[in-house]
């Protein structure tokens, strides 16, 4: 079965920092990753999405992540975090044609000020 | 974006009793809407799968009789949780696809049920 699995739960770190969250896939197909966020008390939104092209996706602020075919993985990064970039970011993947998303533990990120 | 707006936000609710919540997009037609169900600190989970004017898929361990949806027009669908438990409390989440596949989903704020 498909499956999303993202290995850090909750990350701290201090303005500034670098951030890079894990993201790995189990399906042997043509997929779709997205990356969501959900700030506090507010609604999932789409943070970055690939579909075909450039392994390299930009999203919104400044947030980008990496599809590595070989190794099943989306991880998202950004160079420099910012307090208000407080949130629980989830990965999803759905297949290809297909609608029916398949969405990773969450990882809760919390940017010290 | 689009949005999509649920209600209600929360709700507590007697042992046996129904719930219904509701799951509108505000601004576009949405031929697919889509149900989950997230149990603290973990992902969510796909409850089902609505199309308008159609019965909704249900995922594998759903009980459709006990989670009713409705998709009866292009902006809204219905979760109807039936004779509820305590075991049902959880945070209901709808989304809705625009027609054009965009491959965007828009996400509902969520609807917390507590079942006393």
């Amino acid at each position: 079965a498909q499956s999303v699995s993202q290995h850090n739960h909750h990350v701290i770190l201090s303005e500034a920092a670098s951030l890079e969250l894990g993201c790995n896939y189990s399906y042997g197909g043509t997929v779709n990753l997205f990356w969501y966020v959900q700030y506090p008390g507010q609604h999932l939104q789409l943070l970055l999405k690939y579909f075909s092209g450039d392994p390299l996706v930009k999203g919104i602020k400044g947030f980008e992540a990496e599809f590595i075919k070989s190794k099943f993985s989306f991880n998202l990064r950004k160079p420099s975090v910012q307090w208000s970039d407080t949130a629980e970011y989830f990965c999803a993947v759905k297949n290809s044609g297909t609608y029916k998303y398949i969405f990773g533990t969450g990882t809760r990120l919390k940017v010290l000020a | 974006g689009a949005v999509v707006s649920q209600h209600p936000s929360w709700v507590i609710c007697k042992s046996g009793t129904s719930v219904k919540i509701e799951c509108r997009s505000l601004d576009f037609q949405a031929t697919t809407m889509f149900w989950y169900r997230q149990f603290p600190k973990q992902s969510l989970m796909l409850m089902a799968t609505s199309n308008e004017g159609s019965k909704a898929t249900y995922e594998q361990g759903v009980e459709k009789d006990k989670f009713l949806i409705n998709h009866a027009s292009l902006t809204l669908s219905t979760l109807t949780v039936t004779s509820a438990h305590p075991e049902d409390s959880s945070f209901y989440i709808c989304s809705a696809r625009p027609g054009p596949d965009t491959g965007e989903l828009f996400f509902g704020e969520g609807s917390r049920l507590t079942v006393l």
